[in-house]
Protein backbone atom coordinates (compact mmCIF):
# COMPACT_ATOMS: atom_id res chain seq x y z
CA UNK A 1 0.00 0.00 0.00
CA UNK A 2 0.96 4.16 -0.55
CA UNK A 3 1.83 5.71 2.19
CA UNK A 4 2.66 9.56 1.87
CA UNK A 5 4.52 11.60 5.11
CA UNK A 6 4.44 14.80 5.76
CA UNK A 7 6.70 15.18 9.04
CA UNK A 8 6.39 18.96 9.47
CA UNK A 9 2.28 19.64 11.28
CA UNK A 10 3.08 23.14 11.31
CA UNK A 11 5.60 25.83 9.57
CA UNK A 12 5.11 29.33 10.00
CA UNK A 13 7.13 31.79 7.65
CA UNK A 14 7.28 35.87 7.27
CA UNK A 15 5.30 37.50 4.27
CA UNK A 16 7.10 37.43 1.33
CA UNK A 17 9.89 35.03 2.78
CA UNK A 18 10.11 31.47 0.94
CA UNK A 19 9.14 28.42 3.32
CA UNK A 20 9.09 24.73 2.03
CA UNK A 21 7.46 21.78 2.89
CA UNK A 22 8.49 18.17 2.78
CA UNK A 23 6.52 15.07 1.67
CA UNK A 24 8.23 11.43 1.22
CA UNK A 25 6.03 8.86 0.02
CA UNK A 26 6.38 5.11 -0.30
CA UNK A 27 5.18 3.47 -3.30
CA UNK A 28 6.23 0.13 -5.54
CA UNK A 29 5.10 1.72 -8.44
CA UNK A 30 6.68 3.11 -11.01
CA UNK A 31 4.32 5.36 -12.82
CA UNK A 32 2.15 8.27 -10.60
CA UNK A 33 1.02 11.45 -10.10
CA UNK A 34 1.50 13.25 -7.11
CA UNK A 35 0.26 16.30 -5.79
CA UNK A 36 -0.33 19.20 -3.38
CA UNK A 37 -3.58 20.17 -2.05
CA UNK A 38 -4.28 23.83 -0.11
CA UNK A 39 -7.15 23.37 2.26
CA UNK A 40 -8.38 26.62 3.76
CA UNK A 41 -10.40 26.94 6.87
CA UNK A 42 -13.46 27.12 4.26
CA UNK A 43 -12.68 22.77 4.14
CA UNK A 44 -12.69 23.57 0.08
CA UNK A 45 -9.67 21.33 -1.35
CA UNK A 46 -8.09 23.73 -3.92
CA UNK A 47 -4.90 21.95 -6.06
CA UNK A 48 -1.92 23.23 -5.84
CA UNK A 49 0.13 21.69 -8.23
CA UNK A 50 1.12 18.91 -10.27
CA UNK A 51 3.87 16.51 -10.81
CA UNK A 52 4.05 13.17 -13.13
CA UNK A 53 6.58 11.13 -11.98
CA UNK A 54 7.76 10.29 -15.53
CA UNK A 55 8.88 13.88 -16.05
CA UNK A 56 12.16 14.72 -14.44
CA UNK A 57 11.03 18.47 -15.02
CA UNK A 58 9.88 19.73 -11.82
CA UNK A 59 6.24 21.28 -11.73
CA UNK A 60 5.68 25.13 -11.24
CA UNK A 61 2.95 27.07 -11.26
CA UNK A 62 3.62 31.36 -10.33
CA UNK A 63 4.95 31.12 -7.09
CA UNK A 64 4.87 27.74 -6.22
CA UNK A 65 7.25 24.87 -7.25
CA UNK A 66 8.54 21.52 -6.72
CA UNK A 67 11.31 19.37 -5.77
CA UNK A 68 10.87 16.24 -7.10
CA UNK A 69 13.44 13.31 -6.31
CA UNK A 70 12.40 10.05 -7.68
CA UNK A 71 14.89 8.04 -6.17
CA UNK A 72 14.49 9.27 -2.84
CA UNK A 73 10.67 9.30 -3.19
CA UNK A 74 10.97 12.98 -1.52
CA UNK A 75 8.53 15.67 -3.47
CA UNK A 76 8.26 18.86 -1.59
CA UNK A 77 6.95 22.38 -2.03
CA UNK A 78 8.53 25.60 -2.15
CA UNK A 79 6.59 28.89 -1.55
CA UNK A 80 8.44 31.99 -2.89
CA UNK A 81 7.37 35.56 -1.75
CA UNK A 82 4.51 34.48 0.61
CA UNK A 83 1.78 36.01 0.88
CA UNK A 84 -0.94 36.49 3.69
CA UNK A 85 -3.62 34.33 1.48
CA UNK A 86 -1.24 31.41 1.58
CA UNK A 87 -2.29 30.65 4.76
CA UNK A 88 -3.65 27.00 5.21
CA UNK A 89 -3.11 23.41 5.26
CA UNK A 90 -0.88 22.06 2.80
CA UNK A 91 -1.76 18.32 2.05
CA UNK A 92 0.57 16.14 -0.01
CA UNK A 93 -0.94 13.71 -2.04
CA UNK A 94 -0.48 10.50 -3.97
CA UNK A 95 -2.63 8.94 -7.02
CA UNK A 96 -0.61 5.78 -8.94
CA UNK A 97 -1.41 5.92 -12.52
CA UNK A 98 -3.67 3.73 -13.96
CA UNK A 99 -4.34 4.45 -17.89
CA UNK A 100 -7.36 6.36 -18.85
CA UNK A 101 -8.91 5.93 -15.29
CA UNK A 102 -8.72 8.08 -12.03
CA UNK A 103 -7.73 6.58 -8.49
CA UNK A 104 -8.70 7.77 -5.55
CA UNK A 105 -5.85 9.99 -3.80
CA UNK A 106 -3.80 8.87 -0.75
CA UNK A 107 -3.20 11.88 1.90
CA UNK A 108 -0.78 12.74 4.17
CA UNK A 109 -1.70 14.12 7.49
CA UNK A 110 -0.99 17.84 6.33
CA UNK A 111 1.34 21.02 7.25
CA UNK A 112 -0.32 24.01 8.71
CA UNK A 113 1.15 26.83 6.99
CA UNK A 114 0.88 30.00 9.25
CA UNK A 115 2.13 33.82 7.38
CA UNK A 116 3.16 35.92 10.17
CA UNK A 117 2.74 39.64 8.49
CA UNK B 1 -18.46 25.72 -14.82
CA UNK B 2 -20.26 25.16 -11.40
CA UNK B 3 -18.61 23.04 -8.65
CA UNK B 4 -19.29 20.20 -6.91
CA UNK B 5 -22.20 20.60 -4.46
CA UNK B 6 -22.54 18.89 -1.30
CA UNK B 7 -24.98 19.14 1.55
CA UNK B 8 -25.92 19.75 4.39
CA UNK B 9 -22.93 21.61 5.11
CA UNK B 10 -23.22 20.60 8.66
CA UNK B 11 -24.93 18.05 10.74
CA UNK B 12 -25.37 17.16 14.18
CA UNK B 13 -26.72 13.60 15.12
CA UNK B 14 -26.61 11.62 18.50
CA UNK B 15 -24.99 8.31 18.25
CA UNK B 16 -26.97 5.27 16.56
CA UNK B 17 -28.84 7.65 14.75
CA UNK B 18 -28.66 7.42 11.03
CA UNK B 19 -27.28 10.21 8.26
CA UNK B 20 -27.32 10.48 4.89
CA UNK B 21 -24.50 13.19 2.64
CA UNK B 22 -25.93 14.07 -0.93
CA UNK B 23 -23.28 15.10 -3.30
CA UNK B 24 -23.68 16.75 -7.15
CA UNK B 25 -20.58 16.46 -9.15
CA UNK B 26 -19.58 18.51 -12.00
CA UNK B 27 -21.58 17.81 -15.22
CA UNK B 28 -20.07 15.39 -17.59
CA UNK B 29 -17.13 13.87 -14.61
CA UNK B 30 -17.50 9.71 -14.71
CA UNK B 31 -15.39 9.53 -11.56
CA UNK B 32 -16.85 10.33 -8.32
CA UNK B 33 -15.27 9.86 -4.74
CA UNK B 34 -16.09 10.17 -1.22
CA UNK B 35 -13.24 10.87 1.53
CA UNK B 36 -14.04 11.47 5.17
CA UNK B 37 -11.26 13.66 7.08
CA UNK B 38 -10.80 13.62 10.42
CA UNK B 39 -9.92 16.23 12.14
CA UNK B 40 -6.11 16.97 12.25
CA UNK B 41 -5.92 14.11 8.96
CA UNK B 42 -5.42 13.93 5.56
CA UNK B 43 -8.74 12.68 3.76
CA UNK B 44 -9.14 9.23 3.47
CA UNK B 45 -11.54 7.51 0.40
CA UNK B 46 -14.07 5.73 1.50
CA UNK B 47 -15.47 4.73 -2.07
CA UNK B 48 -14.77 5.92 -5.83
CA UNK B 49 -17.73 5.47 -8.38
CA UNK B 50 -16.49 5.12 -11.93
CA UNK B 51 -20.20 6.21 -13.67
CA UNK B 52 -22.94 3.85 -11.35
CA UNK B 53 -20.64 0.83 -10.53
CA UNK B 54 -18.52 0.63 -7.43
CA UNK B 55 -14.74 0.87 -8.26
CA UNK B 56 -12.97 0.85 -5.01
CA UNK B 57 -15.08 0.68 -1.65
CA UNK B 58 -11.80 -1.13 0.37
CA UNK B 59 -12.07 1.20 2.83
CA UNK B 60 -15.48 1.64 3.42
CA UNK B 61 -16.86 0.36 6.94
CA UNK B 62 -19.85 -1.70 5.35
CA UNK B 63 -21.03 -2.84 8.36
CA UNK B 64 -22.30 0.97 8.64
CA UNK B 65 -21.40 3.03 5.76
CA UNK B 66 -23.37 2.76 2.71
CA UNK B 67 -22.99 4.63 -0.97
CA UNK B 68 -25.19 4.61 -3.98
CA UNK B 69 -24.65 6.99 -7.22
CA UNK B 70 -28.12 6.76 -9.20
CA UNK B 71 -27.91 7.10 -13.20
CA UNK B 72 -24.16 8.34 -12.70
CA UNK B 73 -24.46 11.37 -11.89
CA UNK B 74 -25.41 12.36 -7.90
CA UNK B 75 -24.59 10.57 -5.14
CA UNK B 76 -25.72 9.89 -1.48
CA UNK B 77 -23.42 8.55 1.85
CA UNK B 78 -25.37 6.74 4.20
CA UNK B 79 -24.47 6.04 7.86
CA UNK B 80 -26.28 4.13 10.03
CA UNK B 81 -26.07 3.78 12.94
CA UNK B 82 -23.31 6.35 13.54
CA UNK B 83 -20.53 5.98 16.14
CA UNK B 84 -19.17 8.98 18.12
CA UNK B 85 -15.73 8.02 15.58
CA UNK B 86 -17.91 8.75 12.83
CA UNK B 87 -17.11 12.29 13.34
CA UNK B 88 -15.15 14.36 10.33
CA UNK B 89 -15.80 15.88 7.26
CA UNK B 90 -17.13 14.44 4.38
CA UNK B 91 -15.85 15.44 1.21
CA UNK B 92 -17.16 14.55 -2.29
CA UNK B 93 -15.09 14.90 -5.50
CA UNK B 94 -15.36 14.75 -9.40
CA UNK B 95 -12.82 14.00 -12.08
CA UNK B 96 -12.97 13.74 -15.64
CA UNK B 97 -9.61 12.48 -16.02
CA UNK B 98 -6.41 13.37 -13.64
CA UNK B 99 -7.18 15.98 -11.68
CA UNK B 100 -10.06 15.88 -9.12
CA UNK B 101 -12.20 18.47 -7.88
CA UNK B 102 -13.27 18.76 -4.39
CA UNK B 103 -16.61 20.10 -2.79
CA UNK B 104 -17.05 22.08 0.24
CA UNK B 105 -17.90 19.12 2.62
CA UNK B 106 -20.05 17.96 5.58
CA UNK B 107 -18.96 18.49 8.85
CA UNK B 108 -20.99 15.55 11.00
CA UNK B 109 -20.64 15.74 14.50
CA UNK B 110 -22.03 12.66 16.40
CA UNK B 111 -22.70 13.25 20.45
Amino acid sequence: AQTVTQSQPEMSVQEAETVTLSCTYDTSESDYYLFWYKQPPSRQMILVIRQEAYKQQNATENRFSVNFQKAAKSFSLKISDSQLGDAAMYFCAYRRYSGGGADGLTFGKGTHLIIQP
Amino acid sequence: EAGVAQSPRYKIIEKRQSVAFWCNPISGHATLYWYQQILGQGPKLLIQFQNNGVVDDSQLPKDRFSAERLKGVDSTLKIQPAKLEDSAVYLCASSLFYEQYFGPGTRLTVT
